[in-house]
């Protein structure tokens, strides 16, 4: 198994830009997440999805669009990229929702928007 | 307000000594608590699970606490080694659906 794969490593965009960070995972995992990570602050869950067809927001969802029509995939939009939105982000899965079970983290994407 | 506190940015130690790292929260009813490590330039793995009616639980040299009165989990590495050095973040699931809230990390590093 590949597990939590995201592509691509490392991106710059410039103000206003739009760009869709990509996560799949290969372990047939219901439950997919993204979060971004700013130094100090921590890990911050953006949006996630409990599974094929149905996303909700987390603690910090303006700015990004989601969707997830199949299981494996969960892209991650960023329609008008904005300077604070310069940071890492993580895809994460795991198996079911409300299971008390792992997350499995993607390698991350870095983002700087300039 | 609800936050989750872990007690320090940084912690230095001995080869050999045991680490003992932090994890407050105010506010919250959690079911169950995690501990992850982070190694630069690398996504969090995890490590342990916690559940609110588990007092302790241990995995190798790792042991974690939850004290769901004092609001604070507790993270310990026994005979810590240098390639234990690395960020620990804890994680706690603030609706049991996997609404997941992070802290902010500590970073250790064992020095040989």
């Amino acid at each position: 198994n590949a597990g939590v794969t995201q592509t691509p490593k490392f991106q710059v965009l410039k103000t206003g830009q739009s760009m869709t960070l990509q996560c799949a995972q290969d372990m047939n995992h219901e439950y997919m997440s993204w979060y971004r990570q700013d130094p100090g602050m921590g890990l911050r869950l953006i949006h996630y999805s409990v599974g094929a067809g149905i996303t909700d927001q987390g603690e910090v969802p303006n700015g990004y669009n989601v969707s997830r029509s199949t299981t494996e995939d969960f892209p991650l939009r960023l329609l008008s990229a904005a300077p604070s939105q310069t940071s890492v982000y993580f895809c994460a899965s795991s198996y079911s929702q409300g299971v008390q079970e792992t997350q499995y983290f993607g390698p991350g994407t870095r983002l700087l928007v300039l | 307000s609800q936050k989750i506190e872990q007690n320090s940015e940084a912690l230095n130690i001995q080869e050999g000594k045991t680490a003992t790292l932090t994890c407050n929260y105010t506010n919250y009813s959690p079911a169950y608590l995690q501990w992850y490590r982070q190694d630069p330039g690398r996504g969090p793995v995890f490590l342990l699970l916690i559940r609110e009616n588990e007092k302790e639980k241990r995995k190798e040299r790792l042991k974690v606490t939850f004290d769901t009165t004092l609001k604070q989990s507790l993270f310990h590495i026994t005979a810590s080694q240098p390639a234990d050095s690395a960020t620990y973040l804890c994680a706690l699931d603030i609706r049991n659906n996997n609404d997941m809230r992070f802290g902010a990390g500590t970073r250790l590093t064992v020095k040989p």
